[in-house]
C-alpha cells in the first residue's frame, strides 16, 4: 500500500525567506508524483507533477520540486515567499498501476509573514 | 469554463440516517473521484468512476456507494451515516486515468449528529 509523510504540520517564515517543505512516500513501483495547494477558503489546485524524466519540475508561481528516487522524497522548494503563499500544501502519490487511486499526505500549513 | 461543482456546500444529518452528494466534472473531463477529508487530514480515495462504472476503491466500507451518469456528474451515496463520516467530502474530475493529476471541487461539508 502507498504512504505518503509530510514532516511539518506548520511552517511560519517571513517573506522572502526560502521555503522546503518535506515529502516521503513509500511505495516500490513507479509513482506519479504531485503537490497541491489549498489557498485559505478556495478549492485544491494542483502546483506541479512528475512522471518521468528530469526529477527537478517546475510548477506555477515560482515553485519546483525534486524528485529523489533513492530517498522516496519529493520536496517542495521556492526561493523567496510572498505573503500570498499562505496556504496549505499537500503531497500526494500515485502508481502507474493504479493511476487513478492518489495518497495524500496531511499537509503542511504555510503562513507566511508581511 | 465551469469547474468541478459540488452540491450542498454543507449538510448536517442525524446517525443512521442516508446521504447524497453529487458533483458535476470540469468540461472535458470523464472521471470523477471521490475523496473524505476529516479535520486535520489529508484527503483519503473513496473511489473513482469512469464509463459509468466503479474502476478503483480505497477502503471504505460498503456504505459508501456511487454513482455515474451518461453525462459523466457523479453521486456519492452514505448509508447508515455514523458520527465518525463527519467529514469534507471532495469531488475531484479528471480526464481518463487521472495520470496528469485532477481538478477538485470545493466540497460537501457533512456534519452527522
Amino acid at each position: 500500500a502507498q504512504s505518503v509523510s509530510q514532516h511539518n504540520h506548520h511552517v511560519i517564515l517571513s517573506e522572502a525567506a526560502s521555503l522546503e517543505l518535506g515529502c516521503n512516500y513509500s511505495y516500490g513501483g513507479t509513482v506519479n508524483l504531485f503537490w497541491y495547494v489549498q489557498y485559505p477558503g478556495q478549492h485544491l489546485q494542483l502546483l506541479l507533477k512528475y512522471f518521468s524524466g528530469d526529477p527537478l519540475v517546475k510548477g506555477i508561481k515560482g515553485f519546483e520540486a525534486e524528485f529523489i528516487k533513492s530517498k522516496f522524497s519529493f520536496n517542495l522548494r521556492k526561493p523567496s515567499v510572498q505573503w500570498s503563499d499562505t496556504a496549505e500544501y499537500f503531497c500526494a502519490v500515485n502508481a502507474n498501476t493504479n493511476a487513478g487511486k492518489s495518497t495524500f499526505g496531511d499537509g503542511t500549513t504555510l503562513t507566511v509573514k508581511p | 469554463d465551469a469547474g468541478v461543482t459540488q452540491s450542498p456546500t454543507h449538510l448536517i444529518k442525524t446517525r443512521g440516517q442516508q446521504v447524497t452528494l453529487r458533483c458535476s466534472p470540469k468540461s472535458g473531463h470523464d472521471t470523477v473521484s471521490w475523496y473524505q477529508q476529516a479535520l486535520g487530514q489529508g484527503p483519503q480515495f473513496i473511489f473513482q468512476y469512469y464509463e459509468e462504472e466503479e474502476r478503483q476503491r480505497g477502503n471504505f466500507p460498503d456504505r459508501f456507494s456511487g454513482h455515474q451518469f451518461p453525462n459523466y456528474s457523479s453521486e456519492l451515496n452514505v448509508n447508515a451515516l455514523l458520527l465518525g463520516d463527519s467529514a469534507l467530502y471532495l469531488c475531484a474530475s479528471s480526464a481518463g486515468t487521472g495520470i496528469s493529476g485532477a481538478f477538485f471541487g470545493q466540497g460537501t461539508r457533512l456534519t452527522v449528529v
